[in-house]
């Protein structure tokens, strides 16, 4: 285990259409984090987790954005109804309460 | 919003040290300053972090001013790997609690 995983790396969907993303922190890490960042931007903060529990969600996790992290290990964020404004990277990080965050490649949505 | 300021770009040459300055005027006793860098394409990736002696470790040097309402952030050889965008961040080292990235600096290392 050397690193955040994020799958899939990209991801084309016509607009309207659900789409899944999974994230698979570093094992002993109990902090979970999604971030969606837009060109020339720097991430923006979604929603977090400690362990199971889904602690923070920002203003920006509409209705149409849901993420899950069953018995704490992977997390899984969907977005329902896709909309152009939904192209972006989406990034997941993990971390010890003490560190810093460890960082995945990302995922990055193109809705057409 | 993001509680530090920084410039929006930067040159320096490959070889020399490139020294990124953050203002973080507002930073509370128990936050520290983390810096992270992202290049082209990658998720950013954890350099460094203090609360407010200096930190030195295999990637960079972290310089806190006494007051703690600034710090620099020093690559002592910069190379064009180096090219990135550096975000200063502040943060409770207790809590979560998230993260609020600003715009960072871009960090152009030329030849």
């Amino acid at each position: 285990d050397t690193g955040v995983s994020q799958d899939p790396r990209h991801k084309i969907t016509k607009r309207g259409q659900n789409v899944t993303f999974r994230c698979d922190p570093i094992s002993e890490h109990n902090r979970l984090y999604w971030y969606r960042q837009t060109l020339g931007q720097g991430p923006e903060f979604l929603t977090y987790f400690q362990n199971e529990a889904q602690l923070e969600k920002s203003r920006l996790l509409s209705d149409r954005f849901s993420a899950e992290r069953p018995k704490g290990s992977f997390s899984t964020l969907e977005i329902q109804r896709t909309e152009q404004g939904d192209s972006a990277m989406y990034l997941c990080a993990s971390s010890l309460p003490k560190w810093g965050y460890t960082f995945g490649s990302g995922t990055r949505l193109t809705v057409v | 919003d993001a509680k530090t300021t920084q410039p929006p770009s930067m040159d320096c040459a490959e070889g020399r040290a490139a020294n990124l300055p953050c203002n973080h005027s507002t930073i509370s006793g128990n936050e520290y300053v983390y810096w992270y860098r992202q290049i082209h394409s990658q998720g950013p990736q954890y350099i460094i972090h203090g609360l407010k002696n200096n930190e030195t470790n295999e990637m960079a040097s972290l310089i806190i001013t006494e007051d703690r309402k600034s710090s620099t952030l020093i690559l002592p050889h910069a190379t064009l790997r180096d090219t990135a965008v550096y975000y200063c961040i502040v943060r409770a080292y207790t809590g979560g609690f998230k993260t609020i990235f600003g715009a960072g600096t871009r960090l152009f290392v030329k030849a």
